[in-house]
This record gives structure tokens, sequence and C-alpha cells, in this order.
């Protein structure tokens, strides 16, 4: 592992269902995040949490709820999803500035199917 | 905000190849440019990255190249393997993840 987990690693849910993703990251980073990654399209920015803080929501339905208890855990809550929800789910941790800043360290990801 | 554009979408070369990947950048104030590499099933990983005091870093087979001035830089790989084979994506920032600008990737396939 590389210091950050992501459970479970799939997850196939009715669009009546309520689920949540759970990421853990044990290299002391300050700032955590979600993104979604669908088939040929970018990553997409969903969730920026800087000190337990939510720091950015892009436009993200209501279905997606996160919640940030510790700088250590991140979790998205999942509800009346919708086919086109179906994508990997990547959490990511970094170190935020001040110093110099060296990126994401990402989850291995929750491949989500809402049937 | 930020806009970062990433080309080819597809790269096939042949083993001991090299392979060459590109984008742009529209925010001039952006100063740090990683590169992350996804295999098939894993999660993307850093790479390689550069910063914006510096217009080429190296290691290894890898390297990026830099210009600020056009906005944008590079990844290059040399000699390239099976195991390159992946999809690529570079990103843009103003030196803080929550202004981390991904490219839409390439795909590079290494003909055996």
């Amino acid at each position: 592992e590389t210091g950050v987990t992501q459970t479970p690693r799939h997850l196939v849910m009715g669009m009546t269902n309520k689920k949540s993703l759970k990421c853990e990251q044990h290299l002391g980073h300050n700032a955590m995040y979600w993104y979604k990654q669908s088939a040929k399209k970018p990553l997409e920015l969903m969730f920026v949490y800087n000190f337990k803080e939510q720091t950015e929501n892009n436009s993200v339905p209501s279905r997606f709820s996160p919640e940030c208890p510790n700088s250590s855990h991140l979790f998205l809550h999942l509800h009346t999803l919708q086919p086109e929800d179906s994508a990997l789910y990547l959490c990511a941790s970094s170190q935020e500035p001040p110093g110099n800043y060296y990126g994401y360290t990402f989850g291995s990801g929750t491949r989500l199917t809402v049937v | 905000g930020e806009n970062v554009e990433q080309h080819p979408s597809t790269l096939s070369v042949q083993e001991g190849d090299s392979a060459v990947i590109k984008c742009t950048y529209s925010d001039s104030a952006s100063n740090y440019f990683p590169w992350y590499k996804q295999e098939l099933g894993k999660r993307p990983q850093l790479i390689i990255d550069i910063r914006s005091n510096v217009g080429e870093k190296k290691d290894q087979r890898i390297a990026v190249t830099l210009n600020k001035t056009a906005k944008h830089f590079s990844l290059h790989i040399t000699e390239t393997q099976p195991e390159d084979s992946a999809v690529y994506f570079c990103a843009a920032s103003r030196g803080s993840a929550r202004q981390l600008t991904f490219g839409s990737g390439t795909q590079l396939t290494v003909l055996p």
C-alpha cells in the first residue's frame, strides 16, 4: 500500500441504495480529495478538504455527500445515484504549503457500478 | 480558471523508440507541473514533476521540459518498454493541490 487506502475496491448498488466509500491516509498529509474518473474523461475534482474543512465543492450533485471527521479519514456517502454515476472514485491526499508541494498520493479507487 | 490540454489522446510506439506527450496550460501563474502514470486497473502514480524555475528535469528514461513563455510542457520517454504502456496524465498547479488541473490523458501503447 502506498499510504492511501480505499474501501471497498468494488461496489455495485441499486439506485435506491445508500452506501459509503471510505478513504484513509497514513502519510500525515493535511489535505484530502475525492475525484471521479469516467472512461475517456479527465479526472474530475469533486471535493477538497484542508485540515478537515471543506474548501471546495465542484458543483457536485447533492446525492454525493462528503464527510471528513479528521485529517486522516474521508468518506463519500452515496444515495439515490444514477447509472451515469458509475465510475472509478479516487481518493487522494497531499501536504499543502507552506513549503514545497509534492503532488498527490492516490488511493487505488473504488469501482462503482450503479444498476 | 486553469485549462490544461493534452495531446495526443492515444499513442503507439515500437519498443525501443521514444514517446513524447505534450500539454498546454492557460494560467501563467501556474508553477508546478506533475505527470502521473496510471496502469490498467491501478491508481495514478506520480512519475516526475517540474517547477517553473527550471526548464528540464530528467529521471533515467523519463524527462520533462517546460516552456513558460509558450505555456507548454512535455513528457519524453526514451527506449520505451512494454511496461511503459499506461495512461499518462499531465497537470498544472499554482503550487497547491486545490488548484491542480489535469489533462485528459494519453493512452500509450508500446508494441513489442
